[in-house]
């Protein structure tokens, strides 16, 4: 089964500082890997994807994520973080058949 | 950009009850599903449709559970009899390849 796992329920940054959420996972085959962000009462909202090609993937809002074979993993990332950028954050994995996605982890980005 | 839309955006209801969520998918997109989040937490599978029948559900997704595309354009998740576990948020999703996008979901409260 495919699965991730997300281990910081809880990431804290002061904004300006670089910003990281870790994922790990576990596949059977290529992963096909998502990060989604969630603001408070909204839905979830595609930041990026990695499927195949160049393991830096780019995203919306200044975020990238860097796909990790060999340590099984798929960090987030942005630069700078912004007080904006305070929110739930998810990584998933896709099978065939569905998304599955991590517990989350909620950043707080402190003026 | 086109979006998903759910109706309605809060639904109380009470134990034992009869309820229909409703989702309109992005209209060119081929694979629909729907997922829930109780109170911020992980996001859960519930079921995945595809030409018109399921293609896979969750051990969550009971005989209580069901769901239909009646005419093309609508999607809806009817729980036959609510139990106040059901209380959560229900999104809907839908896909033509990669990625899902979300609606920004349903509240449902069972009293």
């Amino acid at each position: 089964a495919q699965s991730v796992a997300q281990p910081e329920d809880q990431v804290n940054v002061a904004e300006g500082n670089p910003l990281t959420v870790k994922c790990t996972y576990s596949v059977s085959g290529n992963p096909y890997l998502f990060w989604y962000v969630q603001y408070p009462n909204r839905g979830l909202q595609f930041l990026l994807k990695y499927i195949t090609g160049d393991n830096l993937v780019k995203g919306s809002y200044g975020f990238e994520a860097e796909f990790n074979k060999s340590q099984t993993s798929f960090h987030l990332k942005k630069p700078s973080a912004l007080v904006s950028d305070s929110a739930l954050y998810f990584c998933a994995v896709r099978d065939i058949k569905k998304l599955s996605f991590g517990a989350g982890t909620t950043v707080t980005v402190r003026a | 950009e086109p979006e998903v839309t759910q109706t309605p955006s809060h639904q109380v209801t009470q134990m034992g009850q009869e309820v229909i969520l409703r989702c309109v998918p992005i209209s060119n997109h081929l694979y629909f599903y729907w997922y829930r989040q109780i109170l911020g937490q992980k996001v859960e599978f519930l079921v995945s449709f595809y030409n018109n029948e399921i293609s896979e559900k969750s051990e969550i997704f009971d005989d209580q559970f069901s769901v239909e595309r009646p005419d093309g354009s609508n999607f809806t998740l009817k729980i036959r009899s609510t139990k106040l576990e059901d209380s959560a948020m229900y999104f809907c999703a839908s896909r033509l390849d990669s990625p899902l996008h979300f609606g920004n979901g349903t509240r449902l409260t069972v009293t």
